[in-house]
């Protein structure tokens, strides 16, 4: 069966400085995994998403995401945090090759930016 | 070229009330999703459809009933609201390249049961 499991409820960087957003998974098969961002009342907005290709995925905003099967991880990181990544952010896991045929979706990660 | 659209954006119930969100899109996708999300518990499906006029339950469809009468339309009715249906809900559709489904959504319904 999948999972994933997002490892920080939490996070507070302080500006300028790096992102790490912690997000592992278990899937039987191949999966496709992806992040989502979610701004104070707004929907989820994809960023970024792994679909076998290359394991390090660029997305929008300056973040990407390294796929490491070894690890089963899925981690998001950006180099410098600016204010306006102050946000939820959701793990995905998909595995469409699966009988289960599931998206699930890990419970989320707030950051929070520190001027 | 709206993407994803939902009505109403915020409702206020009484327990017992019945209401329909309406869940819109225009990029022809096959595949629409109703979400609940609730703190601490991230995103959990209700109800979904895979075509016109299909749909299949999901993660907690109880106190829920779905109708997806035209492929770009998907409605999520509450029969008797409850408090514990006091949620914001999200409405994605998606399409499916073979090996991965990527998912769109729209803003949110904001839902209070009194």
């Amino acid at each position: 069966a999948q999972s994933v499991t997002q490892l920080d409820s939490h996070v507070s960087v302080s500006e300028g400085t790096p992102v790490l957003l912690r997000c592992n998974y278990s899937s039987s098969y191949s999966p496709s995994l992806f992040w989502y961002v979610q701004h104070p009342n707004k929907g989820l907005q994809l960023l970024l998403k792994y679909t076998s290709a290359a394991t390090l995925v660029k997305g929008i905003n300056g973040f990407e995401a390294e796929f490491k099967k070894s690890e089963t991880s899925f981690h998001l990181t950006k180099p410098s945090a600016h204010m306006s990544d102050a946000a939820e952010y959701f793990c995905v896991v998909s595995d469409l090759m699966n009988r289960d045929d599931k998206i699930i979706f890990g419970k989320g990660t707030r950051l929070h930016i520190l001027p | 070229n709206a993407g994803v659209t939902q009505t109403p954006k915020f409702r206020v119930l009484k327990t017992g009330q019945s209401m329909t969100l309406l869940c819109a899109q225009d990029m022809n996708h096959e595949y629409m999703y109703w979400y609940r999300q609730d703190p601490g518990m991230g995103l959990r499906l209700i109800h979904y459809s895979v075509g016109e006029g299909t749909t299949a339950k999901g993660e907690v469809p109880d106190g829920y009933n779905v109708s997806r009468l035209k492929k770009q339309n998907f409605l999520l009715g509450l029969e008797s609201a409850a408090p514990s249906q006091t949620s914001v809900y999200f409405c994605a559709s998606s399409y499916r390249d073979g090996i991965t489904d990527t998912q769109y959504f729209g803003p949110g319904t904001r839902l209070t049961v009194l």
